[in-house]
């Protein structure tokens, strides 16, 4: 089965720029959760989406937003761009139960802000 | 505050040679422990995952093992090879309300011929 997909795989854009990027989960997975990663940082949690509904936010500024769609695609959109956004973004999608869940990423988008 | 760390931060091995990586947990209260391997510029992957009453697992050359009481666990890889050279990081969950999960930093292993 297609595992966690996710578009686009790299981008640049600028700073003042906004940048949408997508996820589409595991067939049949509902949970969708994004992180940003860098090198200094590791990953550091966004936000989770069950349902089309917003379960859970990471400490990021009002700039980054998602949202997640009926077919449990997920969109998240940082808007005015700043130089220290550039990260790898990862999608990852929670699968189990009881205490063998288990995180399935995607590759990851990378964004460069120039 | 939940946290995970590991040590070390870095490690160049030689071919061949055994390495052993650590990563010490505060997250309450537990629910598994999972160790996983990412490639430069690609998403993280699983490799072992331990509960609670698990204190070793093996997968191919890799080897988890967790001592719940000190709340610590350890990577053993055998025989390395230059295809091991990734970043290898430590993912706690617990059994909350629901899943939440800490990471450790990662520990980034330089394999070389």
């Amino acid at each position: 089965k297609a595992g966690v997909t996710q578009t686009p795989r790299y981008l640049i854009k600028t700073r003042g720029q906004q940048v949408t990027l997508s996820c589409s989960p595991i067939s049949g997975h509902r949970s969708v959760s994004w992180y940003q990663q860098t090198p200094g940082q590791g990953l550091q949690f966004l936000f989770e989406y069950f349902s089309e509904t917003q379960r859970n936010k990471g400490n990021f500024p009002g700039r980054f937003s998602g949202r997640q769609f009926s077919n449990s695609r997920s969109e998240m959109n940082v808007s005015t761009l700043e130089l220290g956004d550039s990260a790898l973004y990862l999608c990852a999608t929670f699968t189990g139960a009881g205490n063998t869940g288990e995180l399935f990423f995607g590759e990851g988008s990378r964004l460069t802000v120039l | 505050k939940n946290q995970v760390e590991q040590s070390p931060q870095s490690l160049i091995i030689l071919e061949g040679k055994n390495c052993t990586l650590q990563c010490n947990y505060t997250v309450s209260p537990f629910s598994n422990l999972r160790w996983y391997k990412q490639d430069t510029g690609r998403g993280p992957v699983s490799l072992t995952i331990m509960t609670f009453s698990e204190n070793t697992k093996s997968n191919g050359r890799y080897t988890a093992t967790l001592d719940a009481d000190t709340k610590q666990s350890s990577l053993h890889i055998t025989a390395s090879q230059l295809s091991d050279s990734a970043s290898y990081i430590c993912v706690v969950m617990n059994s909350g309300g629901y899943q939440k999960v800490t990471f450790g930093t990662g520990t980034k292993l330089q394999v070389i011929p």
